[in-house]
C-alpha cells in the first residue's frame, strides 16, 4: 500500500540549531516526493519536490530509496520556519500525504 | 486572480443537518481535490475529480458526495452530517494531477 509516515508531531528546536523533519514512505515503484508547507494563517503551499533537488528557504531533501526516506533539513533553524510541514508522495494523479510535523522554533 | 475559493469559511451543524461546501477555481486546472485534515491525521483525501464530470472517491470518502458539473466548480456535500465529519476541509485544484496543487484557505466545520 501507498503510504507516508511523518513519525513526528512536533519538532521543537531553538533558533540557529539545525532541523530534520522524517518522512518515510511506501510505495511500488519510483517515488516522486514533495514538501508542503502550512505557515499559521496561511495556506498550504509547495516547498519543495525532489526531482528539482532544489533548495528553498534553506530547506533540502534527499531522497534515499533504499531506506524509503525523504527527510527534510535546514542546517540552522529560523523563527520564521516555524509551521506546519506534510510530507507528501505522488500517486496516480493525486497527492498522498503524510500526518505532518509541527515544527517549532524557539528564540 | 483568486486562485481557488472555499465557501462558507467557517460552519457549525447539527447532526442530521446537510450542506454544501464550494470550491471555485479561476485557473482553468482540470483536476480538483477535497481533502481534511484533522489533528494526527494529517490531510486525507476525500473524493476528486480529473476534468469536468468525472469524479473518484480518495481515501475516506465515505458520508460524503461530490459533484463537477463546471470546470471551475468542485462541490462537497455532506448528506447527513455526523460529529466524526467535524474537520478543516480543504480545496485544490492542479492543471496536471502533479505536485503543482493551489490549495484554497479551507473551511473549518463543526458537527454538533
Amino acid at each position: 500500500a501507498q503510504r507516508v509516515t511523518q513519525p513526528e508531531k512536533l519538532l521543537s528546536v531553538f533558533k540557529g540549531a539545525p532541523v530534520e523533519l522524517k518522512c518515510n514512505y511506501s510505495y511500488s515503484g519510483s517515488p516522486e516526493l514533495f514538501w508542503y508547507v502550512q505557515y499559521s494563517r496561511q495556506r498550504l503551499q509547495l516547498l519543495l519536490r525532489h526531482i528539482s533537488r532544489e533548495s528553498i528557504k534553506g530547506f533540502t531533501a534527499d531522497l534515499n530509496k533504499g531506506e524509503t526516506s525523504f527527510h527534510l533539513k535546514k542546517p540552522f533553524a529560523q523563527e520564521e520556519d516555524s509551521a506546519m510541514y506534510y510530507c507528501a508522495l505522488k500517486s496516480a494523479g493525486k497527492l498522498i500525504f503524510g500526518q505532518g510535523t509541527t515544527l517549532q522554533v524557539k528564540p | 486572480n483568486a486562485g481557488v475559493t472555499q465557501t462558507p469559511k467557517f460552519r457549525v451543524l447539527k447532526t442530521g443537518q446537510s450542506m454544501t461546501l464550494l470550491c471555485a477555481q479561476d485557473m482553468n486546472h482540470e483536476y480538483m481535490y477535497w481533502y481534511r485534515q484533522d489533528p494526527g491525521m494529517g490531510l486525507r483525501l476525500i473524493h476528486y475529480s480529473v476534468g469536468e464530470g468525472t469524479t473518484a472517491k480518495g481515501e475516506v470518502p465515505d458520508g460524503y458526495n461530490v459533484s463537477r458539473l463546471k470546470k471551475q466548480n468542485f462541490l462537497l456535500g455532506l448528506e447527513s452530517a455526523a460529529p466524526s465529519q467535524t474537520s478543516v476541509y480543504f480545496c485544490a485544484s492542479s492543471q496536471t494531477g502533479d505536485y503543482g496543487y493551489t490549495f484554497g484557505s479551507g473551511t473549518r466545520l463543526t458537527v454538533v
